[in-house]
């Protein structure tokens, strides 16, 4: 499959850990993006990379949120001391030129 | 800021009968209008963007600026239509694109 994958697909975690997740975008595309995605409702845009810089952060991003994407290829992002109303889907997905984007399946978190 | 609305969360139909999904969106400059869908434990995909204008799995959509919406359309729906859907926005220069909450199609054999 060579579509975005993400990992890990699911995570459970207590309160006021840390977590990270893991994205790897279609190989030629050049631009990652990070959504979240919580019940009854769509996918909120978080933040998006061109190759390694990181171009726009959604305010959804708390300072407790960082994403990198180092070599321009995969992507992290991480949640410091999590909190429940973390709990959601995280999306990745990744795109060429144009605005098409194709969406890995999701991380989901459940802080406990 | 760009925004998107859809209308219904749960939209039912009996199989063969029309299907209309709704969808309005706010933005003052030329868009960029897509339908995504999520079937049932799948990852959401690409139904249909607007500058193709092609049919897909018999869906259509056109984009009306005037009232700002870009309806999703099928004029005989089918049990495997059953899906969530997602309209969104997007503007031209590759920005982040804008989801709308989404609509649950339930079609009824």
């Amino acid at each position: 499959d060579t579509g975005v994958s993400q990992d890990p697909r699911h995570k459970i975690t207590k309160r006021g850990q840390n977590v990270t997740f893991r994205c790897d975008p279609i190989s030629e595309h050049n631009r990652l993006y990070w959504y979240r995605q919580t019940l009854g409702q769509g996918p909120e845009f978080l933040t998006y990379f061109q190759n390694e810089a990181q171009l726009e952060k959604s305010r959804l991003l708390s300072d407790r949120f960082s994403a990198e994407r180092p070599k321009g290829s995969f992507s992290t992002l991480e949640i410091q001391r999590t909190e429940q109303g973390d709990s959601a889907m995280y999306l990745c997905a990744s795109s060429s030129t144009g605005n098409t984007i194709y969406f890995g399946e999701g991380s989901w978190l459940t802080v406990v | 800021a760009q925004r998107v609305t859809q209308p219904e969360k749960l939209l039912s139909v009996f199989k063969g009968a029309p299907v209309e999904l709704k969808c309005n969106y706010s933005y003052s400059g030329s868009p960029e209008l897509f339908w995504y869908v999520q079937y049932s434990r799948q990852r959401l995909q690409l139904l249909l963007r607007h500058i193709s204008r092609e049919s897909i799995k018999g869906f259509t959509a056109d984009l009306n600026k005037g009232e700002t919406s870009f309806h999703l359309k099928k004029p005989f729906a089918q049990e495997e239509d059953s899906a969530m859907y997602y309209c969104a926005l997007g503007i031209s220069g590759n920005t982040p694109l804008v989801f709308g909450k989404g609509t649950r199609l339930s079609v009824i054999a």
